[in-house]
């Protein structure tokens, strides 16, 4: 059974720093993208960045450059968010999503089949 | 960016009703278009990936078309279980985005 576990959530003032961490089990984590999903109190789904599965290649959303760096470990089957100079805007439950590849009409495309419970991060002085 | 423009925002029905929900690129994006529930409190749920193709364990009465900028999910008679957000995302561009969602509730 695919499993995804966030952890790390937690509140913190603004301009600090949170690690986010995604424990995997279940399929064969270092054979698929990986990504990051956030949504704010009674907002929408905002997708943060993703990840290849090798981790050579990275994406993230514009308000999120330069601040929050996804990464992984393959060998702990693991997912991580380093998120830097937190602003009260970033506060949102975060959920990391498995992506499966499969056939868009011109090519691959991925499509986020498992997601975790989700984290919460509140950035409040 | 491409921006996803879903409507309506909400809307409110009955059960047993037949419902379309629209969601719009502001590009073409081919069938790189995925259709999430969400429940509150819950994570999102694939319904329907590459525009058009049901995902494993969902429901027959859930199904989705389109192709480039224009898009649609229907759902041919809502269950009790259906009054729920629906999300739209593409993920034709590396960064993908979301569509603002669309309120289910109850009439």
């Amino acid at each position: 059974e695919v499993q995804l576990v966030e952890s790390g959530g937690g509140l913190v003032q603004p301009g600090g720093s949170l690690r986010l961490s995604c424990a995997a089990s279940g399929f064969t984590f270092s054979s698929y993208w990986m990504s990051w999903v956030r949504q704010a109190p009674g907002k929408g789904l905002e997708w943060v960045a993703s990840i290849s599965e090798d981790g050579s290649e990275k994406y993230s959303v514009d308000s999120v450059k330069g601040r929050f760096t996804i990464s992984r470990d393959n060998a702990k089957n693991s997912l991580y968010l380093q998120m830097n100079s937190l602003r009260a805007e970033d506060t949102a439950v975060f959920y990391c999503a498995r992506d499966r590849p499969t056939f868009c009409s011109g090519g691959t495309c991925y499509v986020s089949d498992y997601w975790g419970q989700g984290t919460l991060v509140t950035v409040s002085s | 960016d491409i921006q996803m423009t879903q409507s309506p925002s909400s809307l409110s029905t009955f059960v047993g009703d037949r419902v379309t929900i629209t969601c719009r690129a502001s590009q073409s994006i081919s069938t790189y278009l995925n259709w999430y529930q969400q429940k509150p409190g819950k994570a999102p749920k694939l319904l329907i990936y590459a525009a058009s193709s049901l995902q494993s364990g969902v429901p027959s009465r859930f199904s989705g078309i389109g192709f480039g900028t224009d898009f649609t999910l229907t759902i041919s008679s809502l269950q009790p279980e259906d009054f729920a957000t629906y999300y739209c995302q593409q993920t034709y561009s590396t960064s993908r985005t979301f569509g603002q969602g669309t309120k289910l509730e109850i009439k």
